[in-house]
């Protein structure tokens, strides 16, 4: 089945960028999007479409698209953007499946 | 106000049966696609199932579980069949395909005897 595959865990101290990326071979053809989920909580969309950012959400988050990687990015992460991040696209079949990426725990400190 | 409110969760055991409610309200329901996503204890977000022109499920529980929505009451379902203890998850209704703007706070379904 297909998958998208994150690194388990990104630290970064605040102030510093983060960047967090999503591997899977449907990329070239489909957008990526990622959610940020903060314990207990159910999760908020950050990016989508690859890039775009949903109103409310902080400048210093951007993403991009490019070849069989997509990467969020927060840039001057701060103690608050500590969270679980997950990309999200459709499955390479084409078949109207979806796919979570395995998520990432992101840690600023 | 968007608000989605899941229903139905509980415990059930192995091979038994369950039907998920979400009550949607603050928009225009039967203009949206809308997905389960579900979260077993610990582990990451699942894709389960999405109802847009047609519906799609994810291989692990393709034959067992059933989507559907009623646009008159503003309600999704999700008929859970054949549960199985890796079923047992927090499952959340969310509108849209990919771009889940809104998400419910979510039922939890455990399967255990």
């Amino acid at each position: 089945s297909y998958e998208l595959t994150q690194p388990p865990s990104v630290s970064v101290s605040p102030g510093q960028t983060a960047r967090i990326t999503c591997s899977g071979d449907a990329l070239p053809k489909e957008d990526a999007y990622w959610y940020q989920q903060k314990s207990g909580q159910a999760p908020v969309l950050v990016i989508y479409e690859d890039s775009k950012r949903p109103s409310g959400i902080p400048e210093r988050f951007s993403g991009s698209n490019s070849g069989t990687m997509a990467t969020l990015t927060i840039s001057g992460a701060q103690v608050e953007d500590e969270a679980d991040y997950y990309c999200y696209s459709a499955d390479i079949s084409g078949n109207l499946l979806y796919v979570f990426g395995t998520g990432t725990r992101v840690t600023v400190l | 106000e968007v608000k989605l409110l899941e229903s139905g969760g509980g415990l059930v055991q192995p091979g038994g049966s369950l039907r998920l409610s979400c009550a949607a309200s603050g928009f225009t329901f039967n203009n949206y696609a809308m997905t389960w996503v579900r979260q077993a204890p610990g582990k990451g977000l699942e894709w389960v199932s999405t109802i847009s022109g047609a519906t799609s499920y994810a291989d692990s529980v393709k034959g067992r579980f059933t989507i559907s929505r009623d646009n008159s009451k503003n309600t999704l379902y999700l008929q859970m069949n054949s549960l199985r203890g890796e079923d047992t998850a927090l499952y959340y209704c969310a509108r849209g395909t990919l771009d889940h703007d809104y998400w419910g706070q979510g039922t939890l379904v455990t399967v255990s005897s």
